[in-house]
């Protein structure tokens, strides 16, 4: 496989549920990201890992938990979460953060939560 | 605070030509992306501009006026693949993405 993936495509959750969405990328980069994407709205970056190390945490709340454990694997870890939660949650990556480099980005997964 | 505008909904016709508007306000400036994002699929990177100008690619082209804060994207020759939304994002002066909600491009037979 190239480019990056996500798993899985579509997630259907209760509010008391922990479920955890898996992004790898094969590009040999070394950043990778964590959006949301709500209807109409910006993409909300949530987390940035540079060198498998955590850069940034825009200030989400501690019912997401992310783990990178290398450079080509990235998760993002849900718990108890809320309605207003629902949203597609897409990984990127790029060759490095914090400069200008283009981010390539997974097919995302759709959450639902009940 | 950091801003970045650009029209909800544009139509166009199979065909024509449609230029899609971005303005920005952000605490400096390292460069300026157009993504296309289709219904249920990973936004792809379309352009990139960091000096002012036009940017052509193809049936795309993408202008960048950095004193007036202003892009736009240049669609040309309109397919119904072109149907997507359309996103833009600026890169601050801490080279941090701030991305508009994108515009949604219906093209019509």
């Amino acid at each position: 496989e190239t480019g990056v993936t996500q798993t899985p495509r579509h997630l259907v959750m209760g509010m008391t549920n922990k479920k955890s969405l898996k992004c790898e990328q094969h590009l040999g980069h070394n950043a990778m990201y964590w959006y949301k994407q709500s209807a109409k709205k910006p993409l909300e970056l949530m987390f940035v890992y540079n060198f498998k190390e955590q850069t940034e945490n825009n200030s989400v709340p501690s019912r997401f938990s992310p783990e990178c454990p290398n450079s080509s694997h990235l998760f993002l870890h849900l718990h108890t979460l809320q309605p207003e939660d629902s949203a597609l949650y897409l990984c990127a990556s790029s060759h490095e953060a914090g400069v200008p480099e283009t981010q390539y980005f997974g097919p995302g997964t759709r959450l639902l939560v009940l | 605070g950091q801003n970045i505008d650009q029209p909800t909904e544009m139509t166009a016709t199979e065909g024509a030509i449609v230029q899609i508007n971005c303005t920005y306000q952000t605490s400096g400036f390292n460069g300026l992306f157009w993504y296309q994002q289709h219904a249920g699929e990973a936004p792809t990177f379309l352009s990139y501009n960091v000096l002012d100008g036009l940017e052509e690619k193809g049936r795309f082209s993408s202008f960048l006026s950095r004193s007036k804060g202003y892009s736009y994207l240049l669609l040309k020759e309109l397919q119904m693949k072109d149907s997507a939304s359309y996103l833009c994002a600026v890169r601050d002066g801490n080279y941090q993405l701030i991305w508009g909600a994108g515009t949604k491009l219906i093209i019509k037979p």
